[in-house]
């Protein structure tokens, strides 16, 4: 079954607007969730690292006040795009590991939110 | 030099044959390898990891070479529903990140 959450699955927006990806780890408890972008026919790019009860980390190039992530509990954490623009659309991708060892242990994905922005 | 490289493909494959890729990798330190299956606008999943004596998993065989730095998957009596792309993911470094993903080997499997 699913291991991770990841609402909403699509959603088209109007340029300016600001969007809310939620993505909730079931039945476990996740002090690190990874947020990641892909553009067509690319690879999956770590944007930022959610840590529970502190401050993401956030990749380089990547805009903290404009994908401001949240992980207020060890269940949930929210990426929001804020004024979003067409060149924010892409599939947006949570992932976290049941283990905690990163390292050796696989990632588990959210479903995935494929954001269009108009 | 790409951190993770592989060919894009696609990689057009009869049913009922066997198909194999490779991914290369640059850090010599890399620690852990996995095969992850991506469908068509759907997130992820993985479909093995990859350890250093080799492993199998039905009709999956991955396969690590430190030497030369790459791992492969290697698919036997291609089914229809492998149709899919497959990343390769490469760990190195220590902590909770450096995972590098590769863009994916795209793999069609015709009736």
């Amino acid at each position: 079954g699913a291991v991770v959450s990841q609402h909403p699955s699509w959603v088209i927006c109007k340029s300016g607007t600001s969007v809310k990806i939620e993505c909730r780890s079931l039945d476990f408890q996740a002090t690190t969730m990874f947020w990641y972008r892909q553009f067509p026919k690319q690879s999956l790019m770590l944007m930022a690292t959610s840590n529970e009860g502190s401050k993401a980390t956030y990749e380089q190039g990547v805009e903290k006040d404009k994908f401001l992530i949240n992980h207020a509990s060890l269940t949930l954490s929210t990426l929001t795009v804020t004024s979003a623009h067409p060149e924010d659309s892409s599939f947006y991708i949570c992932s976290t590991s049941l283990s905690g060892n990163f390292g050796y242990s696989p990632l588990h994905f959210g479903n995935g939110t494929r954001l269009t922005v108009t | 030099r790409k951190e993770v490289e592989q060919d894009p493909g696609p990689f057009n494959v009869p049913e009922g044959a066997t198909v194999a890729f490779n991914c290369t990798y640059s850090n010599s330190a890399s620690q852990s390898f996995f095969w992850y299956r991506q469908d068509c606008r759907k997130e992820p999943k993985l479909l093995m990891s990859v350890y250093s004596s080799g492993n199998e998993d039905g009709r999956f065989t991955a396969q690590l070479n430190r030497a030369s730095q790459y791992i492969s998957l290697l698919i036997r009596d291609s089914k229809l529903s492998d149709s899919a792309t497959y990343l390769c993911v490469v760990k190195s470094g220590g902590g909770a990140d450096g995972l590098t993903f590769g863009k994916g080997t795209h793999l069609i499997i015709q009736p």
